[in-house]
């Protein structure tokens, strides 16, 4: 069974820094690109970040650039998102999120249960 | 990387069916055959119902069908059931290792 599960969300005061983990399990990592998906309280999804399976391609949306950093280790099966400069409107469930490909341009076929992050003094 | 347009909400009856379009531009939508759509029931993880403009997955009810014209793609569920009363979101690949999801739609059933 495909099995994504993220951690690491929590209270942080803006400007601080935060650290999400995904564990996979259930399907060869190394196979599939990965990424984060977030949805912000009574808001719609929002694409946060992609990785290729070698790492050789990321992506991120413009309101995250520079700011955050999406990161995989294929030999623990693990996918991380560094938060930097956070901001109240980072407030969000972020997902971990399977791609249906080795490349980015793949679907996003097998999510989490999300991981809350809260940006707040 | 602005999001795609989608109606905030829409309704139908039991049994009938309904249309949700999702707007996008020759940057996303109209230049790749790539996008998807996904179902939201309420503390829930998303779940992918449509991909690559309109091929199931393993296991979708073939009551959802996805097509495409353009800049516009749209998400046809027939012979609603109380079960698909859920929140919709359209979404495109945009080209340089991005994506955009629409604005999402709210699907009652009546």
């Amino acid at each position: 069974e495909v099995r994504v599960v993220e951690s690491g969300g929590g209270l942080v005061q803006p400007g601080r820094s935060l650290r999400l983990s995904c564990a996979a399990s259930g399907f060869t990592f190394d196979d599939y690109a990965m990424h984060w998906v977030r949805r912000a309280p009574g808001k719609g999804l929002k694409w946060v970040s992609g990785i290729s399976w070698s790492s050789g391609n990321i992506g991120y949306a413009d309101s995250v650039k520079g700011r955050f950093t999406i990161s995989r280790d294929n030999a623990k099966n693990s996918l991380y998102l560094q938060m930097n400069s956070l901001r109240p409107e980072d407030t969000a469930f972020y997902y971990c999120v399977k791609s249906s490909r080795a490349d980015i341009r793949g679907q996003f076929d097998y999510w989490g249960q999300g991981a809350l992050v809260t940006v707040s003094s | 990387q602005s999001a795609l347009t989608q109606p905030a909400s829409v309704s139908g009856s039991r049994g009938q069916s309904i249309t949700i379009t999702c707007t996008g531009t020759i940057n996303d939508i109209g230049s790749y055959n790539l996008v998807s759509w996904y179902q939201q029931h309420p503390d829930k993880a998303p779940k992918l119902i449509i991909y690559e403009d309109s091929k199931w997955p393993s296991g979708v009810s073939n009551r959802f069908s996805g097509s495409k014209s353009g800049n516009t793609a749209s998400l046809t569920i027939s012979g609603l059931q109380a079960e698909d009363e859920a929140d919709y979101y359209c979404c495109s690949y945009a080209g340089s290792n991005t994506w955009v999801f629409g604005g999402g739609t709210k699907l009652t059933v009546l």
